[in-house]
């Protein structure tokens, strides 16, 4: 069946080093990978995605990296800093149901100390 | 622009009482989610809607129905709650394909 999941349930880091998030998936078929953040309290919010046929994705001090071969999701957060504290989930879509599913894993949490 | 919200933040129910949540988003999307978070848990879709008369179910439907009679609502009622349905709920809504969806703040539910 389908399924995401993670390595790690919680990640502490010193403020300034980088981060690495990782997240294992199941489903070969998925079309797109996410990365969520959510803050105590609040609802998720989106940082990137990379579609299925990617290696590779940049954006403002993240990357995210895909390797479908061991079917492998990773985070990379240059320079934590204090505000990056929450729980990172990683999401797989399929779109085979007709419209975008959004499949989401446990969660990481990473803690940033100063 | 408020983006998604949700009333209301937080509720207490007794087992078999009702109630409805709702949630409204002011971007003009075509298509809005519910979901349920459990404690330890990612997200699990309950239902969705890809436009304002039309609904379906997603991974967790039973105990709950949902209503989209405007486009910026949609609405998740439980008819007779159960302790099982104690839960963070939060609604989305996103362009018709478009990954990216916006999230609500939630609502803590909790049956007794």
């Amino acid at each position: 069946g389908e399924s995401v999941g993670l390595h790690l349930p919680t990640l502490s880091v010193q403020e300034g080093d980088n981060s690495i998030i990782n997240c294992a998936y199941s489903n070969s078929a998925s079309d797109y990978f996410i990365w969520y953040k959510q803050e105590s309290g609040k609802g998720p919010q989106f940082i990137i995605d990379i579609r299925s046929n990617m290696d590779k994705r940049q954006g403002q001090r993240v990357t995210v990296l895909l390797n479908k071969t061991v079917k492998h999701l990773s985070l990379q957060i240059a320079a934590t800093q204090p505000g990056d504290s929450a729980v990172y989930f990683c999401a797989e879509i399929n779109s085979s149901g007709g419209y975008n599913k959004l499949i989401f894993g446990a969660g990481t949490r990473l803690a940033v100390h100063p | 622009n408020a983006g998604v919200t949700q009333t209301p933040k937080f509720r207490v129910l007794k087992t078999g009482q009702s109630m409805t949540l709702l949630c409204a988003q002011d971007m003009n999307h075509e298509y809005m989610y519910w979901y349920r978070q459990d404690p330890g848990m990612g997200l699990r879709l309950i239902h969705y809607s890809v436009g304002e008369g039309t609904t379906a179910k997603g991974e967790v439907p039973d105990g709950y129905n949902v209503s989209r009679l405007k486009k910026q609502n949609f609405l998740l009622g439980l008819e007779s709650a159960a302790p099982s349905q104690t839960s963070v709920y939060f609604c989305a809504s996103s362009q018709a394909g478009v990954n990216e969806q916006f999230f609500g703040p939630g609502t803590r539910l909790t049956v007794l």
